[in-house]
């Protein structure tokens, strides 16, 4: 039982280019989420998923899409990297996006850099 | 609108130290949710223990206590006895009933503990 498992750990990118986080989880969880670390800011939602199927915005979209694969997978895409985006990226997942099972559980997180 | 500010950035102890974590937080919303999370220097974060707005019961558990006050919208933190593994950042965050924001989660900015031995 592995939790959430997110790839890569570490990512260089260079102004312009694209790619893909990638995160999964083994917990039968419905909902997943994405957030971003940035030093002395705590943590801010990009985007979530709710239940297989459904996405939606959080606090700082912009720059970002998402895809959630399969009730595992939740995919986070950066189209065109700026140095804007270099931060740790968290996904993290809960068994349930309602009442009474909130508690979100996170991965080790991706530390990008982009130059 | 949803906030949570912890006013300690930094804080260093001694070991053995008992040592109080501050969390404020503001909503208009009467049912919400508190947590606290741990992230050692190892950079995961770790679920600490989630408190609803309706239940203001303290919380034990071992060396860690929790002193929720609606009165005061704090959701404060103990560590008794502290270690040297209990240095991390410590992060407390929110998460309402609304319809829009409903299972975000709203960070603190985080407090970083620091153990001496």
């Amino acid at each position: 039982n592995a939790g959430v498992t997110q790839t890569p750990k570490f990512q260089v990118l260079k102004t312009g280019q694209s790619m893909t986080l990638q995160c999964a989880q083994d917990m039968n969880h419905n909902s997943m989420y994405w957030y971003r670390q940035d030093p002395g800011m705590g943590l801010r939602l990009i985007y979530y998923s709710a239940s297989e199927g459904t996405t939606d915005k959080g606090e700082v979209p912009n720059g970002y899409n998402v895809s959630r694969l399969n009730k595992r997978e939740f995919s986070l895409r950066l189209e065109s990297a700026a140095p804007s985006q270099t931060s740790v990226y968290f996904c993290a997942s809960s068994e349930s996006f309602w009442r009474e099972h909130y508690e979100q559980y996170f991965g080790p997180g991706t530390r990008l850099t982009v130059t | 609108a949803q906030k949570v500010t912890q006013a300690q950035t930094e804080i260093s102890v001694v070991e053995k130290e008992d040592v109080t974590l501050d969390c404020v937080y503001e909503t208009r919303d009467t049912t919400y949710y508190l947590f606290w999370y741990k992230q050692p220097p190892s950079g995961e974060l770790v679920f600490l223990i989630r408190r609803n707005s309706f239940d203001e019961q303290n919380e034990i558990s071992g060396r860690y206590s929790w002193n929720f006050q609606k009165s005061t919208s704090s959701f404060n933190f103990t560590i008794t006895a502290s270690q040297v593994v209990d240095s991390a950042v410590y992060f407390c965050a929110l998460m309402t009933d609304r319809g829009s924001t409903l299972g975000r989660l709203y960070f603190g900015r985080g407090t970083q503990l620091t153990v001496w031995p």
